[in-house]
């Protein structure tokens, strides 16, 4: 049974416009989320992270926002641009365990010019 | 460049093959872990080293033996492998093993097995 899931398995965005990638998650003791980034032939790569404290953490273009009693969080890239293209991880863990990062299944996003 | 080098990038292997694939960090990290993405799955935990211990193994086959000869270096011998062993194979390492840390991950070795 998935723990973390991403349901939207691809996303296509035109350039210059808001990306929202969407996350769910289903065990309650998990209380750290990442994004990771992954392009083709590369490991993925950490994007932006936020604890279970704040319900949005900034970085620039990207914005995570955590929904707690809904257990979902979202990626918001804006402006979206094509070399944003690439396979969105969604990632979970729980702090006060050696709890190790549980993923999704990813979203290919695209950006088109 | 994530300071973690996974060789070789690209490997296919016959069923009665043994290889072993190699993951070098340059952080200065205590964890260690494989990862496998099959097509279409989420990332797949298999082995953790903590400071060159082995913390968990998620009932991964015997077929796959990890070894972690100091916290710098890991590896994943393989040996008498199946088709469905095929995935991109990671290799991350983070500061601690604990929750909420950072993983950070090499290019990955694409696997074939035939």
């Amino acid at each position: 049974d998935q723990q973390v899931k991403q349901n939207s398995p691809s996303l296509s965005v035109q350039e210059g416009r808001i990306s929202i990638l969407n996350c769910d998650y289903t065990n309650s003791m998990f209380d750290y989320f990442l994004w990771y980034k992954k392009y083709p032939a590369e490991g993925p790569t950490f994007l932006i992270s936020i604890s279970s404290i704040k319900d949005k953490n900034e970085d620039g273009r990207f914005t995570v926002f955590l929904n707690k009693s809904a257990k979902h969080l979202s990626l918001h890239i804006v402006p979206s641009q094509p070399g944003d293209s690439a396979v969105y991880f969604c990632a979970a863990s729980a702090m006060g365990s050696q709890g190790n990062l549980i993923f999704g299944k990813g979203t290919k996003l695209s950006v088109k010019p | 460049e994530t300071g973690v080098t996974q060789t070789p990038r690209h490997l296919v292997m016959g069923m009665t093959n043994k290889k072993s694939l190699k993951c070098e960090q340059h952080l200065g990290h205590n964890a260690m872990y494989w990862y496998k993405q099959s097509a279409k799955k989420p990332l797949e935990l298999m082995f953790v080293y903590s400071l060159e211990e082995r913390v968990e193994n998620n009932s991964v086959p015997s077929r796959f033996s990890p070894e972690c000869p100091n916290s710098s270096h890991l590896f994943l011998h393989l040996h008498t492998l199946q088709p469905e062993d095929s995935a991109l194979y990671l290799c991350a390492s983070s500061q601690e093993k604990r929750g909420g840390e950072k993983l950070f991950f090499g290019s990955g070795t694409q696997l074939s097995v035939l």
